[in-house]
């Protein structure tokens, strides 16, 4: 079965460089959500979108923006990175953005800033 | 205030012990939603189970049973026969609505079993 795809897999950057996420969610699912998962942390909710709107809004910076496209990828942007951002960051897509909705994780993308 | 507490960091059986995850909440509402999740080390996160706040039944999944008590706002976690294979960071996570018609998920800080041969 198809699962949550994210790319890239890893990423390394430099301190004030941007970077972009890409999250491909599971055919028909409807709702994508963004986490941040630091070293030896639990995840984090960023935000989540629902048809192309954003949904809820978590723990996000504002040094980043996510949007959800009309295909219902989502892209994470982060710009003016700091060492703090070192971090996993999962996307999740569900059919339909209710509680009891199952969250499929997608296997993360591992970003590094140097 | 949304709260999910594990109050075990590590856990280290060996293999064919049963081991139990603990997991507490705290919520206001009273629909709500809790889950598990594994977390190997090669990162994913896989879910396990869910539960409603209205479903108290304890579920037997093969090695693996949740026991889900409100009285006490716990939703422990046992794996019945650990193998090597289940060494893992375990996440509870409770979900509840929100005013704006979605809804937030929490995760505890999880626990790191380690299951040795």
């Amino acid at each position: 079965a198809a699962g949550v795809i994210q790319s890239p897999r890893h990423l390394i950057k430099e301190k004030r460089e941007t970077a972009t996420l890409k999250c491909y969610p599971i055919p028909r699912h409807d709702t994508v959500y963004w986490y941040q998962q630091g070293p030896g942390q639990d995840p984090q909710f960023l935000i989540s979108f629902y048809e192309k709107m954003q949904s809820d809004k978590g723990s996000i910076p504002d040094r980043f923006s996510a949007q959800q496209f009309s295909d219902y990828h989502s892209e994470l942007n982060m710009s003016s990175l700091e060492l703090g951002d070192s971090a996993l960051y999962f996307c999740a897509s569900s059919s339909g953005r209710g509680a009891w909705n199952e969250q499929f994780f997608g296997p993360g993308t591992r970003l590094t800033v140097l | 205030a949304q709260k999910v507490t594990q109050a075990q960091t590590e856990i280290s059986v060996v293999e064919k012990e049963d081991v139990t995850l603990d997991c507490v909440y705290e919520t206001r509402d009273t629909t709500y939603y809790l889950f598990w999740y594994k977390q190997p080390p090669s990162g994913e996160l896989v879910f396990l189970i869910r539960r409603n706040s209205f479903d108290e039944q304890n579920e037997i999944s093969g090695r693996y049973s949740w026991n889900f008590q409100k009285s006490t706002s716990s939703f422990n976690f046992t794996i019945t026969a650990s193998q090597v294979v289940d060494s893992a960071v375990y996440f509870c996570a409770l979900s509840e609505a929100r005013e704006t018609g979605g809804f937030k998920t929490i995760f505890g800080a999880g626990t790191r079993l380690f299951v040795k041969a």
